[in-house]
């Protein structure tokens, strides 16, 4: 089984900044990894799929790369709105797998 | 519009069983794998089973295989999760979601409330 390992689990910073979360993974893989944003009291909503590609509707200061075992997410310049938690998610193979999950907290 | 809708959420007692369904809509159904995903109170996502389009194939997390299964009625739109030997730690809200190929989920229902004390 592959477990994800995110660091930090928490991150503090300031409109404007721009943040990288990273996502280890037990066991490497191609680019079977997404990114999610999730917002207290709603579902999840995907980011950044196939490690790099954005999803339709996202906005471009969020951007994906990495393959093997270590994956980054990044956010070029943090906006009041993406204050939130942040997972990855492997889906190279079964069971999949989430990240514990990184809270971008406003300092 | 493509929408994903749990039901069966409750307050149930440790050992006790429970059925979750998932109400699709605006997609064709059969052709796609559906997943359900639960998160513990204050805590993070974990995902917990998947089942193929037709329902032939399912995979679960280590916590919850003997005591989950996943299934699908396509005449219905309707993915099922059927839970017993319930504890404490099965404690969370329930998500479905649908998987885009391999890749990500794109559609998550808003979640059911699974709720085990005495």
């Amino acid at each position: 089984d592959i477990q994800l390992t995110q660091s930090p689990s928490f991150l503090s910073a300031s409109v404007g900044d721009r943040v990288t979360i990273t996502c280890r993974a037990s066991l490497g893989f191609s680019s079977y990894l997404a990114w999610y944003q999730q917002k207290p009291g709603k579902p999840p909503k995907v980011l950044i799929y196939a490690a790099s590609t954005l999803q339709s509707g996202v906005p471009s200061r969020f951007s994906g790369s990495g393959s093997g075992t270590e994956f980054t997410l990044t956010i070029s310049s943090l906006q009041p709105e993406d204050f939130a938690t942040y997972y990855c998610q492997q889906l190279n193979s079964y069971p999949y797998s989430f990240g514990q999950g990184t809270k971008l907290e406003i300092k | 519009e493509v929408q994903l809708l749990e039901s069966g959420g409750d307050l149930v007692q440790p050992g006790g069983s429970l059925r979750l369904s998932c109400a699709a809509s605006g997609f064709p159904f059969g052709g796609h794998a559906m997943d359900w995903v639960r998160q513990a109170p204050g805590a993070g996502l974990e995902w917990v089973a998947a089942v193929s389009g037709s329902g032939t194939n399912t995979y679960y997390a280590g916590s919850v295989k003997g005591r989950f299964t996943i299934s699908r009625d396509n005449s219905k739109n309707i993915v099922y999760l059927q839970m017993g030997s319930l504890t404490a730690d099965d404690t969370a809200v329930y998500y479905c979601a649908k998987p885009v190929g391999g890749w990500y989920f794109d559609v998550w229902g808003p979640g059911t409330l699974v709720t085990v004390s005495s």
